[in-house]
């Protein structure tokens, strides 16, 4: 079975100032990583993918994430927050080892709050 | 690109009655369409997973008579909750997919909120 951790349930951080969402993974095989956010009520928005290659991916606003194979990690940075960043976190996994097929799951989210 | 709508935004029902969801994908053919549910600070739960032209798999514990699946277009499937009853109030969420491979990402939809009363 696949699962993803999501340690942080809610992160504050200054505006301007990096911030960092954490993600663990557990997977049996090759992990294929994403992470997505959500506003109030709304659906999730994908940010940025890792499917091989160089381990830090970029992605959309900004934000970038490092692949970690020895410490199983995909942990979501930006360099300098912005309030408009606030928004719900979440890191999803998918391994090709798994009987699920296309099946994501997702961690259970990180909330981020950017204050001026 | 990858732009994924569903309707309604938000429905009010009565116990009882059945509500379909619909979702499409706007500029891009989904093989693969998916349906989760996410209760308030929560996660997302995967439900059901559509491929065009065939029946959906349902994930454990979810009821396929309750929560009909129709994947009829490579643009379109809908979510219909049949004798929708309270407990079934949640926001809904469909994700879709160019293709099946495990490196396809899924784009989400903007949720439906369904409120049974």
């Amino acid at each position: 079975a696949q699962s993803v951790a999501q340690p942080e349930d809610q992160v504050n951080v200054a505006e301007g100032n990096p911030l960092t969402v954490k993600c663990t993974y557990s997977v049996s095989g090759n992990p294929y990583l994403f992470w997505y956010v959500q506003y109030p009520n709304r659906g999730l928005q994908f940010l940025l993918k890792y499917i091989t290659g160089d381990n830090l991916v970029k992605g959309s606003y900004g934000f970038e994430a490092e692949f970690n194979k020895s410490q199983t990690s995909f942990h979501l940075k930006k360099p300098s927050a912005l309030v408009s960043d606030s928004a719900l976190y979440f890191c999803a996994v998918r391994a090709i080892l798994t009987g699920g097929g296309n099946k994501l799951t997702f961690g259970t989210g990180t909330q981020l709050k950017v204050e001026l | 690109g990858a732009v994924v709508s569903q309707h309604p935004s938000w429905v009010i029902c009565k116990s009882g009655t059945s509500v379909k969801i619909e979702c499409r994908s706007l500029d891009f053919q989904a093989t693969t369409m998916f349906w989760y549910r996410q209760f308030p600070k929560q996660s997302l739960m995967l439900m059901a997973t559509s491929n065009e032209g065939s029946k959906a798999t349902y994930e454990q514990g979810v009821e396929k008579d309750k929560f009909l699946i129709n994947h009829a277009s490579l643009t379109l499937s809908t979510l219909t909750v049949t004798s929708a009853h309270p407990e079934d109030s949640s926001f809904y969420i469909c994700s879709a997919s160019r293709g099946r491979a495990y490196t396809d990402t899924q784009y989400f939809g903007p949720g439906t909120r369904l409120t049974v009363l």
